[in-house]
Formats: structure tokens, C-alpha cells, sequence
């Protein structure tokens, strides 16, 4: 199956400073989404985003297919922006995971 | 459209017993996927279903592991003999143009 590593595994940050999450995929995708996980489980989808760039808010995403990564920006960070953040793929019928960037905003 | 609901939140179990989950999709949506997540992993795909049909499982699916979606609608997962190493949080996702999960159900074992 499709391999997706994300990068860095941890992240802290300082309220108000900007980052950047990275997720490569090991195979052609037609599916791309980000994740942002809270801390009762929840999956919150961020991006669907195959290809190209999209903002929302003080979030973006860019997708570069034919290399297989895919960035997320957080500008201006919050302590709401932690949180696990996941990249997951589909090539096929499902989607597979990352294993996550732990991030966390301290104030 | 109000998501895509899961019950119970949570679900405590004496090893042994068997339990059910619950998940109600996207109406319009027709497949319907579960996934199990462990602590300090993302999520791992378990089975799917176009309609009522099951088409993909998992080899993490083992035998005492049962899905259903028997009018193309709502589904169940049950497990069977429940042990310690199925503690983990159930998560159903339905797709559209792209996936909806829902807020997962909780399981430990004790």
C-alpha cells in the first residue's frame, strides 16, 4: 500500500509564529487530505486538496503531485492550533495515515 | 447534513464480551468506512462499504471481527471475545468528495 511519512513527528511553537508540516506519499494519489485531530479523537478535515494550493483562514495547503508532498502552513499560530495534524492518501478505495505532527502553541 | 454520528462515545468492557458500535453516515453518501486508532498512531484502515456490499477488510480484521451495513444506510462493527489489545478508538468515515469521519467510539478492555 501507499507509504506516507510526515515530518517533523513534534513541534512546539511560540504563539504567533508561523510553520510549516510536511507530508510525502510513496505512490500517485487522487485523494489528499488534512487532518486536524482535537483531543477528544475527532478528526477535523482541514484540506481536500489532490493538487494545487488552497487557504482557509490562517491556514494553507499546497499539493505537488507529481513529487508527492504535500505542505501545511499555520501563519500567526494559536494555542487552539494544537494538536495532531494528519496527511492521508488514497490511491485506491481508502485513505492511509501518517503517523501524525504533534503540535503544540505555547503562549 | 449532520455528519457522521457514532455510538457509544465510550465503551468499557470486561475482557470476553462482546460489543457492538454503531455508525450513521452521510445520508448521501455511499461508502462507509471504519478505522481503528491506537495511542501515538494514525488511524488503520479496517473495512469498507459501497452500499450494503463489503468489499475491502483488513488483515487487522480478524475473525472475532464483524461489520455490517445491512440496508446500505447505518453500519455495526461488533467484536467478539473482546481482549485488552482491542482497546483502541473506532472511528467510521463516509465519502463523498472526500472523507467525513466521525467523533469515534472509545473502547477499552479491562
Amino acid at each position: 500500500g501507499i507509504q506516507v511519512e510526515q515530518s517533523p513527528p513534534d513541534l512546539i511553537l511560540q504563539e504567533g509564529a508561523n510553520s510549516t508540516l510536511r507530508c510525502n506519499f510513496s505512490d500517485s494519489v487522487n485523494n489528499l487530505q488534512w487532518f486536524h485531530q482535537n483531543p477528544w479523537g475527532q478528526l477535523i478535515n482541514l484540506f481536500y486538496i489532490p493538487s494545487g494550493t488552497k487557504q482557509n483562514g490562517r491556514l494553507s495547503a499546497t499539493t505537488v503531485a507529481t513529487e508527492r508532498y504535500s505542505l501545511l502552513y499555520i501563519s500567526s499560530s494559536q494555542t487552539t492550533d494544537s494538536g495532531v495534524y494528519f496527511c492521508a492518501v488514497s490511491g485506491n478505495n481508502r485513505l492511509a495515515f501518517g503517523k501524525g505532527n504533534q503540535v503544540v502553541v505555547i503562549p | 447534513d449532520t455528519g457522521v454520528s457514532q455510538d457509544p462515545r465510550h465503551k468499557i468492557t470486561k475482557r470476553g464480551q462482546n460489543v457492538t458500535f454503531r455508525c450513521d453516515p452521510i445520508s448521501e453518501h455511499n461508502r462507509l468506512y471504519w478505522y481503528r486508532q491506537t495511542l501515538g498512531q494514525g488511524p488503520e484502515f479496517l473495512t469498507y462499504f459501497q452500499n450494503e456490499a463489503q468489499l475491502e477488510k483488513s488483515r487487522l480484521l480478524s475473525d472475532r471481527f464483524s461489520a455490517e451495513r445491512p440496508k446500505g444506510s447505518f453500519s455495526t462493527l461488533e467484536i467478539q471475545r473482546t481482549e485488552q489489545g482491542d482497546s483502541a478508538m473506532y472511528l467510521c468515515a463516509s465519502s463523498g468528495v472526500g472523507y467525513t469521519f466521525g467523533s469515534g467510539t472509545r473502547l477499552t478492555v479491562v
